[in-house]
């Protein structure tokens, strides 16, 4: 079966450092991936996704994430991060009947 | 930009009570999908509607919960006779089709429940 696993439930950056977010997921076949933001009381966000092009895939606010088909992992980073990033982040994949499979989250604190 | 909006924003409700989550999907999507996400855990997928009727639905949509698309703009999710535990946000969610490009799902803002 298809899952989403996200490896931190909490990641505290100071702002200007880097921010790596983890994401590992399991698949029988290539999946599609999202990573997707929820600032408080909003809804979901599409931060970016992979669809089996380029393996490299840049998002909205400087965001980027990377498919790694040997490690099953599609973690999110940010060469510098900003207090506006503060926020909850997941990670998705599509199943084969194109239904989200979340993660459950990481929350991301930036300090001053 | 299209979006997709939700409301009521919040809902408090008693427990037994019928709830109706309003949503309207961006206008030419044509799956829709409700979600939804019980406080301090992750967003779990509730039923996905093409063409009219479901596609599919997961062990959580029992017999308590169904959809409708109305008047070819809104669409809802009932709770027939809320329980606590049905307290949660309730996103909807839609997608234009399932072609390379397409395929990303658009969400509301969210629905919270409140079941006193």
């Amino acid at each position: 079966a298809q899952s989403v696993t996200q490896l931190d439930s909490h990641v505290s950056v100071s702002e200007g450092t880097p921010v790596l977010l983890r994401c590992n997921y399991s698949s029988s076949y290539s999946p599609s991936l999202f990573w997707y933001v929820q600032h408080p009381n909003k809804g979901l966000q599409l931060l970016l996704k992979y669809t089996s092009a380029a393996t490299l895939v840049k998002g909205i606010n400087g965001f980027e994430a990377e498919f790694k088909k040997s490690e099953t992992s599609f973690h999110l980073t940010k060469p510098s991060a900003h207090m506006s990033d503060a926020a909850e982040y997941f990670c998705a994949a599509y199943s084969g009947t194109y239904k989200y499979i979340f993660g459950t989250g990481t929350r991301l604190k930036v300090l001053a | 930009e299209p979006e997709v909006t939700q409301t009521p924003s919040h809902q408090v409700t008693q427990m037994g009570q019928e709830v109706i989550l309003r949503c309207v999907p961006i206008s030419n999507h044509l799956y829709f999908y409700w979600y939804r996400q019980i406080l301090g855990q992750k967003v779990e997928f509730l039923v996905s509607f093409y063409n009219n009727e479901i596609s599919e639905k997961s062990e959580i949509f029992d017999d308590q919960f169904s959809v409708e698309r109305p008047d070819g703009s809104n669409f809802t999710l009932k709770i027939r006779s809320t329980k606590l535990e049905d307290s949660a946000m309730y996103f909807c969610a839609s997608r234009l089709s399932v072609g390379v490009g397409t395929d990303t799902q658009y969400f509301g803002p969210g629905t919270r429940l409140t079941v006193l």
